[in-house]
């Protein structure tokens, strides 16, 4: 079957690093997506891995380890802004559909 | 760059009213497209994907259905709405390495 899993919840305050982890077990791998969400918004592309290690982008990094199905968001420097839900998801197939993680919500705290 | 729009913004329907979504690309062509629904709380799922013209494949057996009348637009139809099918709508478009939403529809069955 295909399943992805995330935290339900975290809690970060301003200004720290915040870790949000992701495993996934599909029949198919062609590549792991992490998204932003804001509440009432459409969820906006964060990165996109495909081979193992590290892609960093700014504040945003992202990790990916195919051997282990296992994915982390890393997000430094935390703003208030950055409270929002981050959505892990995984192309699993030939026709590059999206299979979702249920998602994280972070709250960034003062 | 693409954009992808998306209209209506928010609609409101009786139970057992038809519903007519679109949504249209600009700025790619022969785009993979793909109609997602986020019910409260949830995580997104697939509804159907289309990877050209008049070629639409179905996710979850449910009473909407899609067409691609042209190369960049997407229409999700349902003859008769049910309670059920209130959400979120969203359209997106993807390649093999990048997946991007529009702003999406919020659908309130009453």
């Amino acid at each position: 079957g295909q399943n992805i899993d995330q935290p339900t919840e975290m809690t970060a305050t301003e200004g720290a690093i915040v870790q949000i982890n992701c495993t996934y077990q599909t029949s198919g791998f062609n590549g792991l997506f992490w998204y932003q969400q804001h509440a009432g918004e459409a969820p906006t592309f964060l990165s996109y891995n495909v081979l193992d290690g590290l892609e960093e982008k700014g504040r945003f990094s992202s990790f990916l380890s195919r051997s282990k199905g296992y994915s982390y968001l890393l997000l430094k420097e935390l703003q208030m802004k950055d409270s929002a839900s981050y959505l892990c998801a995984v192309d699993g197939g030939a026709t590059n559909k999206l299979i979702f993680g249920t998602g994280t919500l972070l709250a960034v705290q003062p | 760059s693409q954009t992808i729009h998306q209209w209506p913004a928010t609609l409101v329907q009786p139970v057992g009213s038809p519903l007519s979504l679109e949504c249209t690309v600009e700025g790619t062509s022969n785009p993979n497209l793909y109609w997602y629904r986020q019910a409260a709380g949830r995580g997104l799922q697939l509804l159907f994907y289309s990877v050209g013209i008049g070629q639409i494949s179905s996710e979850v057996p449910q009473n909407l259905s899609a067409s691609r009348p042209q190369d960049r637009q997407f229409i999700l139809s349902s003859k008769k709405l049910l309670l059920s099918d209130s959400g979120f709508y969203l359209c997106a478009w993807g390649t093999a390495y990048e997946q991007y939403f529009g702003p999406g529809t919020r659908l309130t069955v009453t």
